[in-house]
């Protein structure tokens, strides 16, 4: 398994853009296959899957949040991307990035293996 | 989207006793091909994230005491705690792969009695 770890700024303004990195370590995303997906809890609430996204491939995203998300990899830096623009007081919450190893069908989704610690974002002005 | 309907919403058991949790899926999320389950469950305690207990529904995780059980297949699953301790004091979540969009059961808060 390895370690993930968020960033970014913990306070966005209401219609700007949400920005956070997920930095890997103890393995390689460009060697080994490691999809990223991102996962919200707002306070007291359940787990909402964003997207996912590989270094080969389109990204994945919900389509209740699909036109507003971008995922993307920098492979340099072994690291994932989110962003999440125009975004509102709904879009507080603990942002996750947790690994799979695309050991479903075809390299589709699979169990998440690897979390990292969550990093909160609140959005207010 | 594939609906994960978790009961009870709650539960308090006694130190030693099981605890059962269910997990009803709005389609079948077994993949005939490899008789597989896209099924995981996950602990979350407070503070932390979620921790994967099983994967393939059945599948233990490396590290997970063999007091929890995972088991069903098609639309049903259970994740069965056979003797409660006090760190397994947590909320539960069934997590299905099978489609995008990946969705989650509402989750399930184990307490002590």
């Amino acid at each position: 398994q390895v370690q993930l770890q968020e960033s970014g700024p913990g306070l966005v303004k209401p219609s700007q853009t949400l920005s956070l990195t997920c930095t890997v370590s103890g393995g390689s995303i460009s060697s080994d296959t490691y999809y990223c997906n991102w996962v919200r809890q707002a306070a007291g609430k359940g787990l909402e899957w964003i997207g996912r996204v590989y270094t080969r491939g389109s990204p994945d995203y919900n389509p209740s949040l699909q036109s507003r998300v971008i995922m993307s990899v920098d492979t340099s830096k072994n690291q994932f991307s989110l962003k999440l623009s125009s975004v509102t007081a709904a879009d507080t919450a603990v942002y996750y990035c947790a690994t799979d190893r695309g050991y479903g069908a075809g390299g589709g989704p699979a169990h998440f293996d690897s979390w990292g610690q969550g990093t909160l974002v609140t959005v207010s002005s | 989207d594939i609906v994960m309907t978790q009961s009870p919403d709650s539960l308090a058991v006694s130190l030693g006793e099981r605890a059962t949790i269910n997990c009803k899926s709005s389609q079948s999320i077994l993949y005939r091909s490899t008789n597989k389950n896209y099924l995981a469950w996950y602990q979350q305690k407070p503070g932390q994230p979620p921790k994967l207990l099983f994967y393939w529904a059945s599948t233990r995780a490396s590290g997970v005491p063999d007091r929890f059980s995972g088991s069903g297949s098609g639309t049903d699953f259970t994740l069965t705690i056979s003797s409660l301790q006090a760190e397994d004091v947590a909320v539960y979540y069934c997590h299905q792969y099978y489609y995008t969009p990946l969705t989650f059961g509402g989750g399930t808060k184990v307490e002590i009695k």
